[in-house]
């Protein structure tokens, strides 16, 4: 049971270049989130999947796409990258995405943008 | 101005020592709080939560709440090494259906 897996665990790109990050989830879940942290930020709420078939956007969605692929998969796709995109990009998922329940984090992706 | 304010420290404790972690908040809407525990290179795992005012205790942990004031904490006594962490605040305000992450507080406990 490995929980919420993300690849790759780092990544440099140049500006303008595209690359989508990778999130599964064995714990059975329907909800999925994708957050990225920056430095005095917190963690911000990119995309998110109520379950699967939906996604809906979260506070900072701009220059992401995602995908839900199935229930266990959730993607999140940089199409040109850009400097502001260098972040710790967080995957997640809930059992119901109810606002009391617990959400479980993937280790991160550590997305460098020159 | 931030929905969500949280002292960056660094906070140095030595071993043993009661710790005080803190987050105000500004929206009224927020019904659900909770902390998170992120050690180095890792993602966040959830401490505690609580959904009204007053305290929760878990072992060494008590998570407090005061909606009067916009106001928790949480309360780590014997602090050990293996507390040296970022402690992150979260909120939910239930018509969004999305936490609201403090900006995290690093904490070191001093062997």
């Amino acid at each position: 049971n490995a929980g919420v897996t993300q690849t790759p665990k780092f990544q440099v790109l140049k500006t303008g270049q595209s690359m989508t990050l990778q999130c599964a989830q064995d714990m059975n879940h329907n909800s999925m989130y994708w957050y990225r942290q920056d430095p005095g930020m917190g963690l911000r709420l990119i995309y998110y999947s109520a379950s699967e078939g939906t996604t809906d956007k979260g506070e900072v969605p701009n220059g992401y796409n995602v995908s839900r692929l199935n229930k266990r998969e959730f993607s999140l796709r940089l199409e040109s990258a850009a400097p502001s995109q260098t972040s710790v990009y967080f995957c997640a998922s809930s059992i119901l995405g109810r606002e009391t329940d617990t959400q479980y984090f993937g280790p991160g992706t550590r997305l460098t943008v020159l | 101005q931030k929905e969500v304010e949280q002292d960056p420290g660094p906070l140095s404790v030595p071993e043993g020592a009661i710790v005080s972690l803190n987050c105000t908040y500004s929206n009224s809407a927020f019904q659900y709080f909770m902390w998170y525990r992120q050690y180095s290179r890792k993602g966040p795992e959830l401490l505690m939560y609580t959904y009204s005012s007053g305290n929760k205790e878990d072992g060494r942990f008590t998570a407090q709440v005061d909606k009067s004031s916009k106001y928790i904490s949480l309360f780590i006594r014997d602090s050990q090494p293996s507390d040296s962490a970022t402690y992150l605040c979260a909120m939910v305000d239930t018509g969004r259906r999305a936490l609201t992450f403090g900006s995290g507080t690093r904490l070191q406990v001093q062997p």
